[in-house]
């Protein structure tokens, strides 16, 4: 079967870093992405990594080890408007087509 | 830059009644998925569209669902005859083969 596993809540002080790890077991694996959802919000695309690796986009970086089915979402200079749930996709070819698990999500709040 | 649209942003409608909620994906993208979250909790996967046809679709995908991709540019999913456990925020999301997700704003369904 399919697992993702992420942590359900995270604190942490605006300014500081956080990072939110992301743990998979799947078959046919191609690709991990990062979605934040504010309350009330849609899922919003933060980043993808295809490859191993450290990908950067400003504030956030994402990272990923194929070998070790894990990967991670970091966040830099934490604002208090990063205060959201953060998931973690895999995207998987299955069966001829692609298809997208996300994870249980990790609920942000990030304090003063 | 391009958008996944959705139609309308709230709905509301009696119990046993059906609903037509509608989207627009991105025109050049192949996969088109609809999700739901219920109020607090994770994004689930309800059903995939692929190639004109049902690719995949979850548990709660039941006789009541279906969906439809009736020209060109809408995907359209379809509730029979709604009940109360059908309230949540139904989501539709579209991709290239091999990208990340684009996610609309969803349509807050609200049965009575």
């Amino acid at each position: 079967g399919q697992s993702l596993e992420q942590p359900s809540e995270v604190t942490a002080v605006e300014g500081a870093i956080v990072q939110i790890n992301c743990t998979y077991q799947t078959s046919g694996f191609y690709g991990l992405s990062w979605y934040q959802q504010h309350d009330g919000g849609a899922p919003t695309f933060l980043s993808y990594n295809a490859l191993d690796g450290l990908e950067e986009t400003g504030r956030f970086s994402s990272f990923l080890s194929r070998s070790d089915s894990y990967g991670y979402l970091l966040l830099q200079e934490l604002q208090m408007k990063d205060s959201a749930s953060y998931f973690c996709a895999v995207m998987l070819n299955s069966g001829g087509y692609q298809k997208v698990t996300f994870g249980i999500g990790t609920k942000l709040q990030v304090i003063p | 830059e391009p958008e996944v649209t959705q139609t309308p942003s709230h709905q509301v409608t009696q119990m046993g009644q059906e609903v037509i909620l509608r989207c627009v994906p991105i025109s050049n993208h192949l996969y088109f998925y609809w999700y739901r979250q219920i109020l607090g909790q994770k994004v689930e996967f309800l059903v995939s569209f692929y190639n004109n046809e049902i690719s995949e679709k979850s548990e709660i995908f039941d006789d009541q669902f279906s969906v439809e991709r009736p020209d060109g540019s809408n995907f359209t999913l379809k509730i029979r005859s709604t009940k109360l456990e059908d309230s949540a925020m139904y989501f539709c999301a579209s991709m290239k083969g091999g990208q990340p997700q684009h996610f609309g704003d969803g349509t807050r369904l609200s049965i009575l």
